[in-house]
Protein backbone atom coordinates (compact mmCIF):
# COMPACT_ATOMS: atom_id res chain seq x y z
CA UNK A 1 0.00 0.00 0.00
CA UNK A 2 1.18 3.60 -1.24
CA UNK A 3 -0.81 5.10 1.48
CA UNK A 4 -1.67 9.13 0.73
CA UNK A 5 0.29 10.18 -2.46
CA UNK A 6 0.53 13.61 -3.53
CA UNK A 7 1.80 15.54 -6.64
CA UNK A 8 3.30 17.41 -7.68
CA UNK A 9 6.25 17.22 -4.63
CA UNK A 10 7.56 21.05 -5.72
CA UNK A 11 6.22 23.84 -7.82
CA UNK A 12 6.88 27.21 -8.91
CA UNK A 13 3.96 29.70 -9.73
CA UNK A 14 4.22 32.99 -10.98
CA UNK A 15 1.40 35.04 -8.93
CA UNK A 16 -1.83 34.91 -10.91
CA UNK A 17 -1.33 31.19 -12.28
CA UNK A 18 -3.22 28.48 -11.36
CA UNK A 19 -2.96 25.34 -10.76
CA UNK A 20 -4.35 22.15 -8.90
CA UNK A 21 -2.66 19.85 -6.11
CA UNK A 22 -3.54 16.32 -6.37
CA UNK A 23 -4.00 13.54 -3.24
CA UNK A 24 -5.07 10.00 -3.10
CA UNK A 25 -5.17 7.39 -0.86
CA UNK A 26 -5.19 3.14 -1.15
CA UNK A 27 -6.59 2.44 2.29
CA UNK A 28 -10.24 3.21 1.49
CA UNK A 29 -10.68 6.03 3.97
CA UNK A 30 -14.25 8.34 3.93
CA UNK A 31 -12.59 11.05 4.84
CA UNK A 32 -9.63 13.26 3.66
CA UNK A 33 -8.13 16.91 3.91
CA UNK A 34 -6.01 19.52 3.12
CA UNK A 35 -3.87 21.62 5.25
CA UNK A 36 -0.48 24.03 4.68
CA UNK A 37 2.34 24.43 7.34
CA UNK A 38 3.77 27.52 7.41
CA UNK A 39 7.73 28.12 9.49
CA UNK A 40 6.66 28.31 12.84
CA UNK A 41 3.22 27.48 12.36
CA UNK A 42 0.67 24.46 13.38
CA UNK A 43 -0.89 22.95 10.36
CA UNK A 44 -3.67 24.43 9.26
CA UNK A 45 -6.74 23.03 7.70
CA UNK A 46 -7.81 24.32 4.37
CA UNK A 47 -10.64 22.59 3.35
CA UNK A 48 -11.76 18.52 4.17
CA UNK A 49 -13.89 16.13 3.09
CA UNK A 50 -16.08 14.13 5.33
CA UNK A 51 -16.97 11.22 3.12
CA UNK A 52 -17.59 10.83 -0.71
CA UNK A 53 -19.61 14.15 -2.05
CA UNK A 54 -19.25 16.41 0.55
CA UNK A 55 -17.02 19.28 1.17
CA UNK A 56 -16.08 21.50 3.82
CA UNK A 57 -14.71 24.69 4.83
CA UNK A 58 -11.83 24.85 7.00
CA UNK A 59 -9.87 27.52 9.26
CA UNK A 60 -8.12 29.26 5.97
CA UNK A 61 -9.98 28.02 2.99
CA UNK A 62 -10.02 31.84 1.46
CA UNK A 63 -7.98 31.44 -2.18
CA UNK A 64 -8.61 27.42 -2.65
CA UNK A 65 -11.26 25.38 -4.27
CA UNK A 66 -11.41 21.33 -3.62
CA UNK A 67 -12.60 18.31 -5.59
CA UNK A 68 -13.47 15.25 -4.08
CA UNK A 69 -13.66 13.17 -7.59
CA UNK A 70 -14.18 9.88 -5.81
CA UNK A 71 -13.27 7.83 -2.35
CA UNK A 72 -9.30 7.91 -3.44
CA UNK A 73 -9.01 11.13 -4.66
CA UNK A 74 -9.31 14.63 -2.97
CA UNK A 75 -7.47 17.70 -5.17
CA UNK A 76 -6.58 21.26 -4.02
CA UNK A 77 -6.82 23.85 -6.76
CA UNK A 78 -5.38 27.77 -6.30
CA UNK A 79 -7.29 29.75 -9.27
CA UNK A 80 -5.11 32.96 -9.45
CA UNK A 81 -1.84 31.78 -7.11
CA UNK A 82 -0.68 34.86 -4.77
CA UNK A 83 2.58 34.86 -2.83
CA UNK A 84 0.87 34.14 0.53
CA UNK A 85 0.43 30.81 -0.75
CA UNK A 86 3.61 30.05 -0.48
CA UNK A 87 3.88 27.21 1.80
CA UNK A 88 4.02 23.40 2.23
CA UNK A 89 0.90 21.47 1.62
CA UNK A 90 -0.06 18.08 3.16
CA UNK A 91 -3.25 16.31 2.53
CA UNK A 92 -3.60 13.35 5.25
CA UNK A 93 -6.69 10.85 5.42
CA UNK A 94 -8.66 9.29 7.76
CA UNK A 95 -11.32 6.26 8.29
CA UNK A 96 -13.80 8.65 9.87
CA UNK A 97 -13.62 11.74 12.17
CA UNK A 98 -10.83 12.22 14.35
CA UNK A 99 -13.02 12.58 17.71
CA UNK A 100 -13.44 9.32 17.43
CA UNK A 101 -10.03 8.36 17.72
CA UNK A 102 -9.40 7.71 14.20
CA UNK A 103 -5.69 8.62 12.65
CA UNK A 104 -4.80 10.84 9.88
CA UNK A 105 -2.34 9.78 7.98
CA UNK A 106 -0.16 12.37 5.96
CA UNK A 107 1.11 12.43 2.46
CA UNK A 108 4.54 13.55 1.87
CA UNK A 109 3.84 16.78 1.37
CA UNK A 110 3.70 19.69 -1.80
CA UNK A 111 6.27 22.08 -1.70
CA UNK A 112 4.71 24.98 -3.54
CA UNK A 113 6.83 28.36 -3.98
CA UNK A 114 4.32 31.60 -5.84
CA UNK A 115 6.78 34.68 -7.59
CA UNK B 1 -11.14 29.23 21.22
CA UNK B 2 -9.38 26.17 21.01
CA UNK B 3 -5.74 26.42 20.93
CA UNK B 4 -2.58 23.82 21.76
CA UNK B 5 0.44 25.48 22.97
CA UNK B 6 3.80 23.24 23.05
CA UNK B 7 7.29 24.01 24.85
CA UNK B 8 10.14 24.45 24.66
CA UNK B 9 10.06 25.55 20.92
CA UNK B 10 13.30 23.59 20.24
CA UNK B 11 15.59 21.97 22.24
CA UNK B 12 18.74 20.50 21.56
CA UNK B 13 20.39 17.17 22.75
CA UNK B 14 23.37 15.00 23.25
CA UNK B 15 22.36 11.46 22.09
CA UNK B 16 21.49 8.92 25.08
CA UNK B 17 20.23 11.70 27.17
CA UNK B 18 16.16 11.77 28.21
CA UNK B 19 14.38 14.66 27.68
CA UNK B 20 10.60 15.54 27.74
CA UNK B 21 8.34 17.91 25.72
CA UNK B 22 4.92 19.88 27.41
CA UNK B 23 1.96 20.37 25.22
CA UNK B 24 -1.12 22.56 27.26
CA UNK B 25 -4.57 22.80 25.46
CA UNK B 26 -7.98 24.77 26.07
CA UNK B 27 -9.63 22.51 24.01
CA UNK B 28 -13.11 22.07 25.13
CA UNK B 29 -14.86 19.23 25.64
CA UNK B 30 -11.78 17.03 25.34
CA UNK B 31 -12.08 13.50 22.55
CA UNK B 32 -8.17 12.21 22.41
CA UNK B 33 -5.21 13.88 22.09
CA UNK B 34 -2.15 12.50 19.89
CA UNK B 35 1.79 13.33 19.74
CA UNK B 36 2.82 13.04 16.24
CA UNK B 37 6.42 12.66 14.76
CA UNK B 38 7.49 15.11 11.96
CA UNK B 39 10.82 14.36 10.17
CA UNK B 40 12.56 17.41 8.19
CA UNK B 41 10.89 16.85 4.49
CA UNK B 42 8.11 14.35 5.31
CA UNK B 43 4.37 14.33 6.72
CA UNK B 44 3.65 13.95 9.87
CA UNK B 45 3.33 9.96 11.87
CA UNK B 46 1.67 9.13 14.59
CA UNK B 47 3.13 7.79 17.91
CA UNK B 48 0.38 7.81 20.48
CA UNK B 49 -3.63 8.86 21.10
CA UNK B 50 -4.67 8.97 23.92
CA UNK B 51 -8.54 9.18 25.83
CA UNK B 52 -9.82 10.95 28.60
CA UNK B 53 -9.47 7.90 30.99
CA UNK B 54 -6.09 7.34 30.20
CA UNK B 55 -2.48 8.84 31.80
CA UNK B 56 0.38 7.10 30.52
CA UNK B 57 0.80 5.11 26.88
CA UNK B 58 4.33 3.88 25.97
CA UNK B 59 5.64 3.51 22.09
CA UNK B 60 8.89 2.08 22.70
CA UNK B 61 10.89 4.49 23.59
CA UNK B 62 8.32 7.10 23.77
CA UNK B 63 5.92 7.35 26.57
CA UNK B 64 2.99 10.12 26.42
CA UNK B 65 1.18 11.49 29.87
CA UNK B 66 -2.13 13.19 29.88
CA UNK B 67 -3.66 15.13 33.04
CA UNK B 68 -6.52 16.06 31.51
CA UNK B 69 -8.01 17.70 34.42
CA UNK B 70 -4.80 20.40 34.12
CA UNK B 71 -5.36 20.33 30.54
CA UNK B 72 -1.71 19.01 30.34
CA UNK B 73 0.40 16.16 27.91
CA UNK B 74 4.03 15.49 27.76
CA UNK B 75 6.39 13.28 25.81
CA UNK B 76 9.21 11.58 27.16
CA UNK B 77 11.64 10.35 24.97
CA UNK B 78 14.47 7.65 26.71
CA UNK B 79 17.68 7.35 25.37
CA UNK B 80 17.81 9.30 22.20
CA UNK B 81 19.18 8.25 19.29
CA UNK B 82 19.95 10.24 16.60
CA UNK B 83 16.56 9.37 14.37
CA UNK B 84 14.81 11.16 17.09
CA UNK B 85 15.89 14.85 15.58
CA UNK B 86 12.15 16.02 14.45
CA UNK B 87 9.33 18.32 15.19
CA UNK B 88 7.02 16.92 17.65
CA UNK B 89 3.46 18.10 17.58
CA UNK B 90 1.01 17.64 19.86
CA UNK B 91 -3.03 17.54 18.17
CA UNK B 92 -6.34 17.45 20.30
CA UNK B 93 -9.35 16.48 19.17
CA UNK B 94 -12.88 18.03 20.21
CA UNK B 95 -14.42 21.13 21.17
CA UNK B 96 -16.33 23.46 18.97
CA UNK B 97 -14.17 22.39 15.87
CA UNK B 98 -16.17 19.40 15.16
CA UNK B 99 -15.36 15.47 14.62
CA UNK B 100 -13.11 16.44 11.28
CA UNK B 101 -10.79 19.49 12.85
CA UNK B 102 -8.36 18.78 14.99
CA UNK B 103 -6.08 21.51 16.59
CA UNK B 104 -2.23 21.20 15.88
CA UNK B 105 0.59 22.75 17.87
CA UNK B 106 3.03 24.57 16.31
CA UNK B 107 5.76 21.53 17.20
CA UNK B 108 8.53 21.21 19.30
CA UNK B 109 11.91 20.88 16.86
CA UNK B 110 14.30 18.22 18.76
CA UNK B 111 18.06 18.06 17.60
CA UNK B 112 19.95 15.04 18.99
CA UNK B 113 23.91 15.65 18.62
CA UNK B 114 26.25 12.82 18.65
Amino acid sequence: NAGVTQTPKFQVLKTGQSMTLQCAQDMNHNSMYWYRQDPGMGLRLIYYSASEGTTDKGEVPNGYNVSRLNKREFSLRLESAAPSQTSVYFCASSEAGVTSGYEQYFGPGTRLTVT
Amino acid sequence: KNQVEQSPQSLIILEGKNCTLQCNYTVSPFSNLRWYKQDTGRGPVSLTIMTFSENTKSNGRYTATLDADTKQSSLHITASQLSDSASYICVVSGGSGGSYIPTFGRGTSLIVHP
